[in-house]
């Protein structure tokens, strides 16, 4: 069974401050990794993509991937109220189908 | 126009009765996706398609059917509702591979009382 891991919160942050949101995976042989913001009642929006170790930097957001620790992560640098929202992690391996952690909900308080 | 459109948005059936949702997308990809969101378990994948010819089951597909009319078109049936079905419902798109993401559709709401 392949699983995608994420605390589910509240990560409560002040505005302006850094979010971190943190994602685990079980398949080693995971290729692809999206993180997906969503609004209460809304549907998933993709923000960020990243395919190979390292940092990939997107404005206010950074995705970081670490496959030998099995690990990926958001930062959302100079958060905003806006920001405030679920973030879900997903993760594809060689079955072409995403495999969707339950999501963080992130907190962005004035 | 949104590049994947779900009717309805909004819908409350009785339970026993059939109810279909549709889902239509103008991205121009073959890969559709039916998932359902419950507050604390995500999304689960309930049907995929590839192609017009062929279509999978998720990992909850009991109580549910699919049919793909078209490229551009994926619908889901629920045969004889029932109130655990009450749950947000997305249709999604992808092109091939997903490795670019899902496109997802707005969601329908569905109340089963």
């Amino acid at each position: 069974q392949k699983e995608v891991e994420q605390n589910s919160g509240p990560l409560s942050v002040p505005e302006g401050a850094i979010a971190s949101l943190n994602c685990t995976y079980s398949d080693r042989g995971s290729q692809s990794f999206f993180w997906y913001r969503q609004y209460s009642g809304k549907s998933p929006e993709l923000i960020m993509s990243i395919y190979s170790n390292g940092d990939k930097e997107d404005g206010r957001f950074t995705a970081q991937l670490n496959k030998a620790s099995q690990y990926v992560s958001l930062l959302i640098r100079d958060s905003q109220p806006s920001d405030s929202a679920t973030y879900l992690c997903a993760v594809r391996g060689g079955s072409y189908i995403p495999t969707f952690g339950r999501g963080t909900s992130l907190i962005v308080h004035p | 126009d949104a590049d994947v459109t779900q009717t309805p948005r909004n819908r409350i059936t009785k339970t026993g009765k059939r109810i279909m949702l549709e889902c239509s997308q103008t991205k121009g990809h073959d890969r559709m996706y039916w998932y359902r969101q419950d507050p604390g378990l995500g999304l689960r994948l309930i049907y995929y398609s590839f192609d017009v010819k062929d279509i999978n089951k998720g990992e909850i597909s009991d109580g549910y059917s699919v049919s793909r009319q078209a490229q551009a078109k994926f619908s889901l049936s629920l045969e004889s509702a029932i109130p655990n079905q009450t749950a947000l419902y997305f249709c999604a798109t992808s092109g091939d591979r997903g490795d670019y993401g899902y496109t997802f559709g707005s969601g329908t709401r569905l109340t089963v009382v």
